[in-house]
């Protein structure tokens, strides 16, 4: 069965520091997608990184980055110099075979001045 | 761009009656998908499409029926309306299943 699990329902960070959200997966697929998508209190989807399972290099954009460690099927997200505006749900999402995908149940981010 | 664009936005419905909601997209992309999020819940994946003329269900079809006669437009229909179905309806699309998804505004649906 696929499955993708976040286990921190909330977490809180420091403005300016740093702070890692957890996503653990399950697929037995070999060729498998990895995707974080935020989505701020106003509702939107924003597609933040990609990490494909053959990538040898850990996905970085911009102050996010990707800690893919796939031997332990988790792909942690990191954000480096948390902002008021990175509050929000972060979600987790794996792509299988099939084009199917699967979302984690979501980690809110609170930022605190 | 306009992007992903959804219609309606917020619709209530009666048990057992029927809807399409519709979804349209700008960027030619080939994937489309609907989505449902339930309250404090992740996405769950209803049908997607990878082309006009060719869509597969999802994790959670039953109830819903899609069709895709053309790249941009890939509507939901939801038959025999139940309150199970109340949630917040996401489409969206993307240009290949390992590139960024695009996603509308939602769809608020309640059914009473």
């Amino acid at each position: 069965a696929q499955k993708i699990t976040q286990t921190q329902p909330g977490m809180f960070v420091q403005e300016k520091e740093a702070v890692t959200l957890d996503c653990t997966y399950d697929t037995s697929d070999p060729s498998y997608g990895l995707f974080w998508y935020k989505q701020p209190s106003s509702g939107e989807m924003i597609f933040l990184i990609y990490q494909g399972s053959y990538d040898q290099q850990n996905a970085t954009e911009g102050r996010y980055s990707l800690n893919f460690q796939k031997a332990r099927k988790s792909a942690n997200l990191v954000i480096s110099a948390s902002q008021l505006g990175d509050s929000a749900m972060y979600f987790c999402a794996m792509r299988v075979a099939g084009n199917q995908f699967y979302f984690g149940t979501g980690t809110s981010l609170t930022v605190i001045p | 761009n306009a992007g992903v664009t959804q219609t309606p936005k917020f619709r209530i419905l009666k048990i057992g009656q029927s809807m399409t909601l519709q979804c349209t997209q700008d960027m030619n992309h080939n994937y489309m998908y609907w989505y449902r999020q339930d309250p404090g819940m992740g996405l769950k994946l209803i049908y997607y499409s990878v082309g006009a003329g060719i869509t597969d269900k999802g994790e959670v079809p039953n109830g819903y029926n899609v069709s895709r006669s053309t790249t941009e437009d890939f509507p939901l229909r939801l038959e025999l309306a139940a309150p199970s179905q109340t949630s917040v309806y996401f489409c969206a699309s993307s240009y290949h299943a390992d590139q960024p998804q695009h996603f509308g505004d939602g769809t608020r649906l309640s059914i009473l």
